[in-house]
């Protein structure tokens, strides 16, 4: 089994509507981030969280919120989507202190369309 | 200012060729990451290396390899007898007490490798 999964994998929804994008890990890593992708801009960090008590606006936070429910899970919300949500989606986690250090392990991504 | 720099947005090769990807980066920490990522059409972010800033040794598996200069702030990466399989987009990325973990991306190089 992958050791981050992410869920849905693909998801068509329309302007207004609330999404959920879910993260879940068992990597046991402390930290976990949500990224998207959008074609010729890379990826940018839409939140992070460094543990369970500890969350954090990345560069692009705006219309989107987070919720850290375990060590294990970590939720994207679009709370209204728009159009220029439409993106790929992804989580990753890392662990501090240790041999892999800052190593980010990505989940298989999440491709959104808002129409 | 902390920043990856892929000047080759696009690469393009024949099979069995070698191919070398670039990537410059910018930062004041000392301590630092450097990593590179693969994401294949399939989507998904495959984590490569990972090197610590220092360690200077050029690193080899198998048909990868890398090369990191600190004096030139480079830490590219070669790509020997090329194959189709390794059509992807490949990312450089840094991280740093600067950045608290975070990764910092470049745009990304899209190899594609013609029979």
């Amino acid at each position: 089994d992958a050791d981050v999964t992410q869920t849905p994998r693909n998801r068509i929804t329309k302007t207004g509507k609330r999404i959920m994008l879910e993260c879940s890990q068992t990597k046991g890593h402390d930290r976990m981030y949500w990224y998207r992708q959008d074609p010729g801009l890379g990826l940018r960090l839409i939140y992070y969280s460094f543990d369970v008590k500890d969350i954090n606006k990345g560069e692009i936070s705006d219309g989107y919120s987070v919720s850290r429910q375990a060590q294990a899970k970590f939720s994207l919300s679009l709370e209204s989507a728009i159009p220029n949500q439409t993106a790929l989606y992804f989580c990753a986690t890392s662990e501090p202190g240790t041999e892999d250090t800052d190593t980010q392990y990505f989940g298989p991504g999440t491709r959104l369309t808002v129409l | 200012a902390q920043k990856v720099t892929q000047a080759q947005t696009e690469i393009s090769v024949v099979e069995k060729e070698d191919v070398t990807l670039d990537c410059v980066y910018e930062t004041r920490d000392t301590t630092y990451y450097l990593f590179w990522y693969k994401q294949p059409p399939s989507g998904e972010l495959v984590f490569l290396i990972r090197r610590n800033s220092f360690d200077e040794q050029n690193e080899i598996s198998g048909r990868y390899s890398w090369n990191f200069q600190k004096s030139t702030s480079s830490f590219n990466f070669t790509i020997t007898a090329s194959q189709v399989v390794d059509s992807a987009v490949y990312f450089c990325a840094l991280s740093g007490t600067f950045n608290g973990g975070k990764l910092i991306f470049g745009q990304g190089t899209e190899l594609s490798v013609k029979p």
